[in-house]
């Protein structure tokens, strides 16, 4: 079974300083790895997600992540943040070739103050 | 347009009533989820469904029934078996066996007194 650790329930920033999101997941196999944002009262919506290829993938609007095999994590980064990055983020993990259910960490409310 | 529709955004209920969750897509994507937002909590799976007429139980399924009669429908029954309904339902599609990730709906807001 995975499992995935989001290392930070809140994380408080000021408007453009960098930000970095924590995720560890844990799976016997290969797995793919996704980026959620969900801003207040609405869905989620994906922002970015690892399948294979460069460890390095990136969202339109600045974030990134790196996949991290040996250390199995996906953190998020961003170097800049803007007010409107305040959103809860989850990170997600499935099985490479295996079921299509995600299982979800606990989520990071990322605030970002003026 | 296409994409994922719930409706009600906001359902009140008593408690003792069943109540009705709608999930639409127009994707034509095989597979549906649904899954219950409790904060602090993240995501948990509540149910699935990678074919018409065919679902599958997810981690915390008791409480809870779906149908799948049409490949765009996969609507939610909370029954008055649910100890604790009130909660942000989401539900999800995503085609089957395509790596790329599930598209969710704007979630309901159910609220049980």
């Amino acid at each position: 079974a995975q499992s995935v650790t989001q290392l930070d329930s809140q994380v408080p920033v000021f408007e453009e300083a960098p930000v970095e999101l924590r995720c560890n997941y844990s799976s016997s196999v290969s797995v793919y790895l996704f980026w959620y944002v969900q801003y207040p009262n609405q869905g989620l919506q994906l922002l970015l997600k690892y399948l294979s290829g460069s460890t390095l993938v990136e969202s339109i609007n600045g974030f990134e992540a790196e996949f991290n095999k040996s250390q199995t994590s996906f953190h998020l980064r961003k170097p800049s943040v803007h007010i409107s990055d305040t959103a809860e983020y989850f990170c997600a993990v499935r099985t490479q070739g295996g079921s299509e259910k995600l299982v979800f960490g606990k989520g990071t409310k990322l605030t970002v103050n003026p | 347009d296409g994409g994922i529709t719930q409706s009600p955004k906001y359902l009140f209920r008593k408690e003792g009533q069943n109540v009705t969750l709608s999930c639409e897509q127009n994707l034509n994507h095989d597979a549906m989820y649904w899954y219950r937002q409790d904060p602090g909590q993240g995501l948990r799976l509540i149910y699935y469904s990678q074919i018409v007429n065919d679902f599958q139980k997810g981690d915390i399924a008791e409480g809870y029934s779906v149908s799948r009669e049409k490949k765009e429908s996969f609507p939610l029954t909370v029954t008055s078996a649910q100890k604790n309904p009130t909660a942000f339902y989401l539900c999800a599609s995503s085609n089957y066996r395509d790596p790329a990730g599930q598209y969710f709906g704007p979630g309901t807001r159910l609220t049980v007194t």
